[in-house]
């Protein structure tokens, strides 16, 4: 079946180091890929989003790769900030008919001033 | 636009209560969806709505029920609430294109305490 696998956290790096959060999935087809981000006591907010391979998705500094050979979408950003702090959240989804986001357990970022 | 909205924020219930849920979608948003989030099993999809009909459901059990109305506002109900009912309950809505993948936008949850 469909699935997404993150790293497991927590992630706790210092302001202005550089952030990696890798994410595969396994799917059949050609899924949409997201990340999303939820901070403390909130919902979950759009990060950025892809929807065909070697599409790159970018917002606020983050930006992630769709790679089909790898199965890919690892997010990075170049310099993090104390109020990137949050859990990020890796998932895919076929929308349509099928709108139906399939998420990964999460990855736990603290950022350190 | 006004985002996804939810009501309650928070609730507690008691065990074989039963409690609703509502969430109200992003203007011109056909599709609703609901997702479960606990410490345990994480993010999960519970149920999907379109033109007031359920299209996808998850793997909960039946005491888990929802409805969409006309206006695309969403409910959902659990009956005979357990300790493990406890969570966060997200929904999430998207306009739903027919050619194009869509994007779940959502509402900042309904926190369900079941003592």
């Amino acid at each position: 079946g469909n699935s997404v696998t993150q790293m497991e956290g927590p992630v706790t790096l210092s302001e202005e180091a550089f952030l990696t959060i890798n994410c595969t999935y396994t799917a059949t087809g050609y899924p949409s890929l997201f990340w999303y981000v939820q901070y403390p006591g909130e919902g979950l907010q759009l990060l950025l989003k892809a929807t065909k391979a070697d599409d790159k998705g970018s917002n606020k500094g983050f930006e992630a790769t769709y790679r089909k050979e790898t199965t890919s979408f690892h997010l990075e950003k170049g310099s993090v900030q104390v109020s990137d702090s949050a859990v990020y959240f890796c998932a895919l989804d076929y929308g349509g008919a099928t709108n139906k986001l399939i998420f990964g357990t999460g990855t736990l970022l603290a950022v350190q001033p | 636009k006004a985002g996804v909205t939810q009501t309650p924020r928070y609730l507690i219930k008691t065990r074989g209560q039963q409690v609703t849920l509502s969430c109200s979608p992003i203007s011109g948003h056909r599709s609703v969806s609901w997702y479960q989030q606990t410490p345990g099993q994480g993010l999960q999809f519970l149920f999907e709505y379109f033109s007031e009909t359920q299209r996808n459901k998850g793997n909960f059990p039946g005491r888990f029920s929802g409805r969409q109305f006309s206006n695309s506002r969403s409910e959902m109900n659990v009956s005979t609430l357990e300790l493990g009912d406890s969570a966060l309950y997200l929904c999430a809505s998207s306009f739903l294109a027919a050619t194009s993948t869509d994007t779940q936008y959502f509402g900042p949850g309904t926190r369900l305490t079941v003592l």
